[in-house]
């Protein structure tokens, strides 16, 4: 258990749907970074914040969005979802930018 | 985007036999990390390298950070049933402010007890 943890564990939805996924980080990490597995892609980042702050952006797409609460549990918002958009999201996080990260457990979804 | 050239994609081993995977980037990282990913899991961290050359162990699993910075690889030693799953290498480039990880597209290890 690495201590990361997300919400939900499956999903499954239509498309042109919207849907949140969760991520609360390990106690203390104040960085959270989200990236996305397909089969044809592989690991590829998304989107990373720190302290309630965007500080880098990877390959996410306009109808993907993201925020870090005060609390610092972070929400991936994705929207007018298509079916290429199933695939599982991993939340991530470390103390600092620079530290290891250390990933959940995953969200997968799946756009019917 | 950026990715890592990481071979081989997938290894059928007998067990007790060791295994050996590399990755190579043309980009220069400051750090090195070797994960693991079971069926319906997130990445586990297997072993993290912060200097060039550095050699690092963690039980049967070897791994080293290349010299020119572009390269790691990661050696399993007497293979077991459970060291089953995908190799996954990532590097790292810090930098202001920004930490994400590139990843390989990972190694498969099955083991035939």
């Amino acid at each position: 258990d690495s201590g990361v943890t997300q919400t939900p564990k499956h999903l499954i939805t239509a498309t042109g749907q919207r849907v949140t996924l969760r991520c609360s980080p390990r106690s203390g990490d104040l960085s959270v970074y989200w990236y996305q597995q397909s089969l044809d892609q592989g690991l590829q980042f998304l989107i990373q914040y720190y302290n309630g702050e965007e500080r880098a952006k990877g390959n996410i797409l306009e109808r993907f969005s993201a925020q870090q609460f005060p609390d610092l549990h972070s929400e991936l918002n994705l929207s007018s979802l298509e079916l290429g958009d199933s695939a599982l999201y991993f939340c991530a996080s470390s103390v600092v930018w620079e530290d290891t990260q250390y990933f959940g457990p995953g969200t997968r979804l799946t756009v019917l | 985007g950026q990715q890592l050239n990481q071979s081989p994609q997938s290894m059928f081993i007998q067990e007790g036999e060791d295994v050996s995977m590399n990755c190579t980037s043309s980009s220069i990282f400051n750090t090195w990390l070797w994960y693991k990913q079971e069926p319906g899991e997130g990445p586990v961290l297997l072993i993290a390298l912060y200097k060039a050359g550095e050699l690092t162990s963690n039980g049967r699993l070897t791994a080293q950070f290349g010299i020119t910075r572009k390269d790691s690889f990661l050696n399993i030693s007497a293979s077991i049933p459970s060291d089953v799953g995908i190799y996954f290498c990532a590097g790292q480039l810090v930098g202001g402010s920004q930490g994400n990880l590139i990843f390989g597209k990972g190694t498969k290890l099955s083991v035939k007890p």
